[in-house]
């Protein structure tokens, strides 16, 4: 019983190509959340969701764009790639925004060549 | 704005040795605190956290932390590592109330030397 999991792991594709990563989670958890991982292990959160309801946007360009078509998923378009997006995608879980644990989904490791 | 600094970006340590890893935070009110680990390739998991009440924590796999006010500091424990304790660290801090974002450390990278 995975808790929070990303489609695909592995992402390659080529510069300008359109892109999603998609997520669920079967926690029962209100929030979700998009973070990114660069190549030095730095975390940025980009998105988080509460019952649907976007409500942390952090400084992300336009080109990225979440959608939540319901509490439990969390899905996240990409248009027109840059070889800047290249990183580790994740997508984690809360029960509540900033007070308890995250669950995180395995990654989603993106390659923009 | 809450912030977080690890001040060591690799800590090296020969397996069954102690370690600490060290977390500074700054915020200008309550706080909650957050350990992470990742494993290679893998997603973060909670190692443990600190909300209220005692201000030593304990968490899986060994591990604990305390809560230092005074020095906003929270600074993560093993008496003894081995060799499955190698990952990344992530310290990460949180304000109670509304929608509070949580900030993460720049991680420290544990590397246990058999």
């Amino acid at each position: 019983d995975t808790a929070v999991s990303q489609t695909p792991k592995y992402l390659v594709t080529q510069m300008g190509n359109d892109k999603s990563i998609k997520c669920e989670q079967n926690l029962g958890h209100d929030t979700m959340y998009w973070y990114k991982q660069d190549s030095k292990k730095f975390l940025k959160i980009m998105f988080s969701y509460n019952n649907k309801e976007l409500i942390i946007n952090e400084t992300v360009p336009n080109r990225f764009s979440p959608k939540s078509p319901d509490k439990a998923h969390l899905n996240l378009h990409i248009n027109s790639l840059e070889l800047g997006d290249s990183a580790v995608y994740f997508c984690a879980s809360s029960p509540g925004t900033g007070r308890g644990e995250q669950y995180f989904g395995p990654g989603t490791r993106l390659t923009v060549t | 704005a809450q912030s977080v600094t690890q001040l060591d970006s690799q800590v090296p340590v020969f397996e069954e040795a102690p370690v600490e890893l060290r977390c500074n935070y700054s915020s200008s009110v309550s706080v909650y605190l957050f350990w992470y680990v990742q494993y290679p390739n893998q997603g973060l998991q909670l190692l443990l956290k600190y909300l209220s009440g005692s201000t030593l924590v304990k968490g899986i796999n060994g591990f604990e932390a305390e809560f230092n006010k005074s020095q906003t500091s929270f600074h993560l424990r093993k008496p003894s590592v081995h060799i499955s304790d190698t990952a990344e660290y992530f310290c990460a801090v949180s304000e109670p109330g509304g929608y509070q974002k949580v900030t993460f450390g720049i991680g420290t990278k544990l590397q246990v030397i058999p």
